[in-house]
């Protein structure tokens, strides 16, 4: 069945420090992934996204992700965080059937120290 | 990317009663979702709600607890019916545009059922 696994449930990194977010996914066929961010008491916003092609993925605030096949991983990425990007991260994965749809993962909460 | 509203933003609504909540667009989409996300949960897809048809709800939930009408390609309305304090979350719908996977999310509803 078709799956997105976040192993981390809360990190906490200081300002300024790198960030690496994984995600690993279960599906048989080419992935769609997808990133999004969701501040508190916010909807959803789309990173970043993909699809095909470059496996090293440039998204919005400065995140970026690659996709790695061989490890069935799309780990989020940012080389320095800011106070600004704690909010909760949830990697999706796209999925074929009646309708196409996203799978969510459980999603990691990143809390920012000054 | 498309705008999304929801109304309303927030609700404390009593056991036993409905809620109907929005979901408008500035821009004709064919595909819309409503997800429910459960307090410090990741969101899970309740239905698509399909244009001039019945909607296709996943499974665990039914027409009958949560019906749902898309009367045009901009516009679409979710009831939580005979509510619970169990159906306390925020209520989120979404929109296809660009990739038949990408999704962009409304602000949410946030619900509270005493």
């Amino acid at each position: 069945a078709q799956s997105v696994t976040q192993p981390d449930i809360h990190i906490t990194v200081s300002e300024g420090a790198s960030l690496e977010l994984r995600c690993n996914y279960s599906y048989g066929a080419t992935p769609y992934l997808f990133w999004y961010v969701q501040s508190p008491g916010q909807g959803l916003q789309l990173l970043l996204k993909y699809f095909s092609g470059d496996t090293l993925v440039q998204g919005i605030k400065g995140f970026e992700a690659e996709f790695k096949r061989s490890q069935s991983s799309f780990n989020l990425r940012k080389p320095s965080v800011h106070w600004s990007d704690a909010a909760e991260y949830f990697c999706a994965v796209g999925v074929s059937g009646g309708y196409n749809k996203l799978i969510f993962g459980a999603g990691t909460r990143l809390a920012v120290h000054p | 990317s498309a705008v999304i509203s929801q109304k309303p933003s927030r609700d404390i609504c009593q056991r036993g009663t409905s809620l109907t909540i929005q979901c408008q667009v500035d821009s004709q989409v064919t595909m819309m979702f409503w997800y429910r996300q459960q307090p410090g949960q990741s969101l899970t897809l309740i239905a698509t709600a399909n244009q001039g048809s019945e909607a296709t709800y996943e499974s665990g939930f039914v027409i009958d607890k949560f019906p749902i009408s898309r009367p045009n390609l901009t516009f679409s309305t979710l009831t939580v019916s005979n509510m619970s304090p169990e159906d306390s979350s925020i209520y989120l719908c979404s929109v296809v545009q660009g990739n038949v996977y990408e999704q962009y999310f409304g602000p949410g509803t946030r619900l509270t059922v005493t």
